[in-house]
């Protein structure tokens, strides 16, 4: 069984300050992939980044940074210079790799606010 | 960019009721889900269909749930004598194949049971 737990429920920040949103997982899988979405006032969920459980490589696409570690199993994504248009829930999410498409387990969500 | 489908966008019904929730997944996308989110809550998995088969259900997908790909095309939810408790946001998915490729969500239908 697969759990994702996200133990801020709500974060403000002021635009323009960085944030960090953090993902605890568990999985008896030694390969999985893990997923982060952001899920605006509109409602849509929205896929915005994903790491493979044997690259532990940390990576910046923009404005997003996420730090995958194994040893702890987390997998904890960063806003820097967080605008208004951040605001979100944002969703941790995780996918075994055990034959064929195993479903996708999200954790309870952060939501985000930042204040103008 | 192609994009996952769902009408109607919002569903109100009475208790008992059924209703069919639709998905036109994307075309080259092989296996496919719906999640449910009530209010406020997280995105909960309801089932996975591949192949014209359920291949995987949530212990909340009983025997008042079904699925159907009845065409090749549209993916429908149906959920018989509708209960308050299944108002919430429902999602469908779809997935490319395997590896790390994401679900790409359809916008939600909001259904609402009164």
């Amino acid at each position: 069984a697969q759990k994702v737990t996200q133990a801020q429920t709500e974060i403000s920040v002021v635009e323009k300050e960085d944030v960090t949103l953090d993902c605890v997982y568990e999985t008896r899988d030694t390969t999985y992939y893990l997923f982060w979405y952001k899920q605006p006032p509109s409602g849509e969920l929205v896929f915005l980044i994903r790491r493979n459980s044997f690259d532990e490589q940390n990576e910046i696409s923009g404005r997003y940074s996420w730090n995958f570690q194994k040893s702890t199993s987390s997998f904890n994504f960063t806003i820097t210079a967080s605008q208004v248009v951040d605001s979100a829930v944002y969703f941790c999410a995780l996918r075994p790799n055990s034959g064929g498409y195993q479903k996708v387990t999200f954790g309870t969500g952060t939501k985000l606010q930042v204040i103008p | 960019e192609p994009e996952v489908t769902q009408t109607p966008s919002h569903q109100v019904t009475q208790m008992g009721q059924e209703v069919i929730l639709r998905c036109v997944p994307i075309s080259n996308h092989l296996y496919f889900y719906w999640y449910r989110q009530i209010l406020g809550q997280k995105v909960e998995f309801l089932v996975s269909f591949y192949n014209n088969e359920i291949s995987e259900k949530s212990e909340i997908f009983d025997d008042q749930f079904s699925v159907e790909r009845p065409d090749g095309s549209n993916f429908t939810l149906k959920i018989r004598s509708t209960k308050l408790e299944d108002s919430a946001m429902y999602f469908c998915a779809g997935v490319q194949g395997f590896g790390d490729s994401p679900l790409h969500f359809g916008n939600g239908t909001r259904l609402t049971v009164t």
